[in-house]
């Protein structure tokens, strides 16, 4: 069955340290993978998706198909970082293409 | 552009009540999607729909139905609201299924079933 994990509910670091958020996916295919950010009182929106290999706010994620991880990393986290972020799956074929797979999201707090 | 817009923001229904979600979007996108999050979950597809006339269900569809009559609106309606239909509504769309095209979401609609 398809399904994003994020481990972590609640991820909490000081500003200026490396941040990593984690995502682990089951997929039978080659996946879409995207990461969605909530900031506080705004709506949800896409922060990067893998394919194009961007980086974003200074973001970024790798997709390791051997690990089926597609982790979110930052060197230097900023407190303007704290927000929800979601990974996020995309159907590439049949009837579900385009449809997204959510995990559970993980919380990021970056402390002064 | 006021992207995608969602009405009521929050609304407490007794149970048995029904009631319709509104969601419409000023981008042209074809493609419209209900989700519902619970706390401390990711967002499930309830429905989604391709384009004017075109629904289907999504993962979480029993107790909802959907129309799309026009581009522009895709509204959510509850039938018979039960307690476990407490959750925050979001409405998103999105101007292809392809990768390349992001799906924008609506501010959501907190649901409150009593």
């Amino acid at each position: 069955a398809q399904r994003v994990t994020q481990p972590e509910k609640l991820l909490s670091v000081f500003k200026g340290a490396p941040v990593e958020l984690k995502c682990n996916y089951s997929y039978s295919g080659s996946p879409e993978l995207f990461w969605y950010v909530q900031y506080s009182r705004q709506r949800l929106q896409l922060l990067l998706r893998h394919i194009s290999r961007e980086s974003i706010k200074g973001f970024t994620a790798d997709l390791n198909k051997g690990e089926t991880s597609f982790h979110l990393k930052k060197p230097f986290a900023q407190e303007e970082d704290s927000a929800m972020y979601y990974c996020a799956l995309q159907h590439r074929h049949g009837g579900s293409q385009g449809n997204l797979i959510f995990g559970k999201g993980t919380k990021l707090s970056v402390k002064p | 552009n006021a992207g995608v817009t969602q009405t009521p923001k929050f609304r407490i229904l007794k149970i048995g009540q029904s009631m319709t979600l509104q969601c419409a979007q000023d981008m042209n996108h074809n493609y419209m999607y209900w989700y519902r999050q619970d706390p401390g979950m990711g967002l499930k597809l309830i429905y989604y729909s391709v384009g004017a006339g075109i629904t289907d269900k999504g993962e979480v569809p029993n107790g909802y139905n959907v129309s799309r009559s026009t581009t522009e609106d895709f509204p959510l309606r509850l039938e018979l609201a039960a307690p476990s239909q407490t959750s925050v509504y979001f409405c998103a769309s999105s101007y292809s299924k392809d990768y390349r095209y992001e799906q924008y979401f609506g501010p959501g609609t907190r649901l409150t079933v009593t």
